[in-house]
């Protein structure tokens, strides 16, 4: 199957610090990447969709100078909390479109391991 | 806007018991509805995607099913094992490739 990949997976950073979280669709091309945020017990909320070669769009409450979101090629977007603070501290997990491929476009995506982030 | 709820929140089984989870959406106009399991402090794997078009799907021990137009879908286990052990999140597809998902069902299924 299709494999997404975040890095890190783990991190623990001072407040007031930035933080680049990478996913990477490692054997599929993903023209489209959505990045979701995960608190604790709680359902996963859609931040942004991330598309190649243009801005990326928030979705409603979601401050798009703070949470920077980059999909400079196929294959990989990041998204950068900036100036992060002990309330950015969550699970974000991204998912990957696969662009039209041989199999047929199902529409499923594809999700990375997870990003824990720690805001001390 | 689209709403997903999933019943029950938690549910502890024998090893062995077959169980159904339910999830239910707001809005019948979908794309298709897919199934996850998180394991703790882990992403998200695929179990099943149903279109919106097909009424069931089956993977080994897992079935799922949809009824569009009453907004509902149910994930069967047969023969539950322990290491089924997990959450399971319900996630229904609408326009521009945006999931809509529940709050899980963490199962538990004992020894």
């Amino acid at each position: 199957g299709a494999v997404v990949s975040q890095h890190p997976s783990w991190v623990i950073c001072k407040s007031g610090t930035s933080v680049k979280i990478e996913c990477r669709s490692l054997d599929f091309q993903a023209t489209t990447m959505f990045w979701y945020r995960q608190f604790p017990k709680q359902s996963l909320m859609l931040m942004a969709t991330s598309n190649e070669g243009s801005k990326a769009t928030y979705e409603q409450g979601v401050e798009k100078d703070k949470f920077l979101i980059n999909h400079a090629s196929l294959t990989l977007s990041t998204l950068t909390v900036t100036s992060a603070h002990p309330e950015d501290s969550s699970f974000y997990i991204c998912s990957a479109r696969r662009t039209r491929w041989a199999g047929g476009n199902t529409g499923e995506l594809f999700f990375g391991e997870g990003s824990r982030l720690t805001v001390l | 806007k689209q709403e997903v709820t999933q019943i029950p929140a938690a549910l502890s089984v024998p090893e062995g018991e077959n169980l159904v989870l339910n999830c239910s959406f707001t809005d019948s106009a979908i794309y298709n509805l897919q199934w996850f399991r998180q394991d703790p402090g882990k992403g998200l794997t695929s179990l099943l995607l149903i279109q919106s078009s097909q009424r069931e799907q089956t993977s080994g021990r897992l079935n799922a099913s949809l009824d569009k137009s009453s907004g509902r879908s149910t994930l069967y286990i047969a023969a539950s094992q322990p290491g089924d052990s997990a959450t399971y999140l319900c996630a229904v597809r609408g326009s521009n490739y945006k999931l809509t998902f529940g709050k899980g069902t963490l199962l538990t299924v004992n020894p």
